[in-house]
């Protein structure tokens, strides 16, 4: 099962303008990952953050982890049409680190 | 920087016929990883390997082998090729046993079962 759920599921914006997205999950984590896939290719990581780790930042990505809320927010700044993508957050479950659980994505459209 | 390459991009097959999607890592990685992505259900982990001829089966493991001979090279089998199998698979390998570690994608191979 999906632990990961994105939301929005897709997401129009303008070049320059901020883009947020979020990812709920369902039961206590070590780790959050968010990666980016481009259009028909396969994925790239972006960034981890640890479950004692409350934000983290990657040039013009932060990334938030809310673990009472059981979420977590990717905002890129400033976006650019490159950042056209598919954004996905995977988690690791506490007592079990044999497999990340991947969530179903948020589609992001930077329009120039 | 990590390259992980797999055999084809776009695979058109008949209903039945045995399929092979190889995939090769050259970052001496001990994990490897098979997945299929359909629209609406995400990423599903098919099988992964830690070792070489170590295999542990992922979610939805019916209808696929896999065979890993040398470290580097992790085969997909579907060894009677049905429709619903028609989807993107992407391999992915990882350093080492840690979860947390990065996982690396090739870019995916594009099956269609007729």
């Amino acid at each position: 099962s999906q632990q990961g759920e994105e939301d929005p599921q897709a997401l129009s914006i303008q070049e320059g303008e901020n883009a947020t997205m979020n990812c709920s999950y369902k039961t206590s984590i070590n780790n959050l990952q968010w990666y980016r896939q481009n259009s028909g290719r396969g994925l790239v990581h972006l960034i981890l953050i640890r479950s004692n780790e409350r934000e983290k930042h990657s040039g013009r990505l932060r990334v938030t982890l809310d673990t009472s809320k059981k979420s977590s927010s990717l905002l890129i700044t400033a976006s650019r049409a490159a950042d056209t993508a598919s954004y996905f957050c995977a988690t690791d479950r506490a007592g079990n680190n044999r497999k990340l659980i991947w969530g179903l994505g948020t589609s992001l459209a930077v329009n120039p | 920087d990590v390259k992980v390459t797999q055999s084809s991009r776009y695979l058109v097959k008949r209903t039945g016929e045995k399929v092979f999607l190889e995939c090769v890592q050259d970052m001496d990685h001990e994990n490897m990883f098979w997945y299929r992505q359909d629209p609406g259900l995400g990423l599903r982990l098919i099988y992964f390997s830690y070792d070489v001829k170590m295999k542990e089966k992922g979610d939805i493991p019916e209808g696929y082998s896999v065979s890993r001979e040398k470290k580097e090279r992790f085969s997909l089998i579907l060894e009677s090729a049905s429709t619903n199998q028609t989807s993107m698979y992407l391999c992915a390998s990882r350093p080492g046993l840690a979860i947390q570690e990065t996982q690396y994608f090739g870019p995916g191979t594009r099956l269609l079962v007729l």
